[in-house]
């Protein structure tokens, strides 16, 4: 069974920073690209970074590119997303997403990101 | 980036009755090279994360059950519950993944009548 457990959200201050992580089980962590997607109380998910397999190839959305940074390590399964100048537009809950074939497919249940003095 | 706008925004249907939910893309999401509609459909229950129940526009996600069904090509896709269950309480979302930034609709929020 795919399971993806984030952690590390909590309570920032604006131009803060969080590392979040994302343990991965049930599957081949390595072969998968993998996603962090985030979604804001009552709004539309939104993607924040991919990176692919072995850790080579990111990218980012507009918004968070310069002050978010996605990795992973693969001997760990575990996939992290570091985040830095946080805004209050950045408040939202952090889902870790596995890239299937041909979109993505399995969510973890997110960790919960406020930003706020 | 490609928007996508779903319609309604919410609606109530019976138990049993049809549902259909609207999406729009800005642009086509048909790549003409393999004439696949790059077009995804999540369900979120409450409390939940997204789940995905069609990809390529018209193929169910393993288990998902056969009242789900998706339509349309290019621009305008359709997603279809052909007997409302209780368990199919939820907020709906279109996504298309022809291009980064993956983008999706803005829901549709699904109740019982």
């Amino acid at each position: 069974e795919v399971q993806l457990v984030e952690s590390g959200g909590g309570l920032v201050q604006p131009g803060g920073s969080l590392r979040l992580s994302c343990a991965a089980s049930g599957f081949t962590f390595s072969r998968h690209w993998m996603h962090w997607v985030r979604q804001a109380p009552g709004k539309r998910p939104m993607w924040v970074s991919r990176v692919n397999g072995d850790g080579s190839t990111t990218a980012y959305a507009d918004s968070v590119k310069g002050r978010f940074t996605i990795s992973r390590d693969n001997a760990k399964n575990t996939l992290y997303l570091q985040m830095n100048s946080l805004r209050a537009d950045d408040a939202a809950v952090y889902y870790c997403v596995r890239g299937g074939e041909p979109t993505v497919d399995y969510w973890g249940q997110g960790t919960l990101v406020t930003v706020s003095s | 980036d490609i928007v996508m706008t779903q319609s309604p925004d919410s609606l109530a249907v019976s138990l049993g009755e049809r549902a259909t939910i609207n999406c729009k893309s800005s642009q086509s999401v048909l790549y003409s090279s393999n004439n696949k509609n790059y077009l995804g459909w999540f369900q979120q229950r409450p409390g939940q994360p997204p789940k995905l129940l069609i990809y390529w526009a018209s193929t169910r996600e393993s288990g998902v059950p056969d009242r789900f069904s998706g339509s349309g090509s290019g621009t305008d896709f359709t997603l279809t519950i052909s007997s409302l269950q209780a368990e199919d309480v939820a907020v709906y979302y279109c996504q298309q993944y022809y291009s980064t930034p993956q983008t999706f609709g803005q829901g549709t929020n699904l109740e019982i009548k």
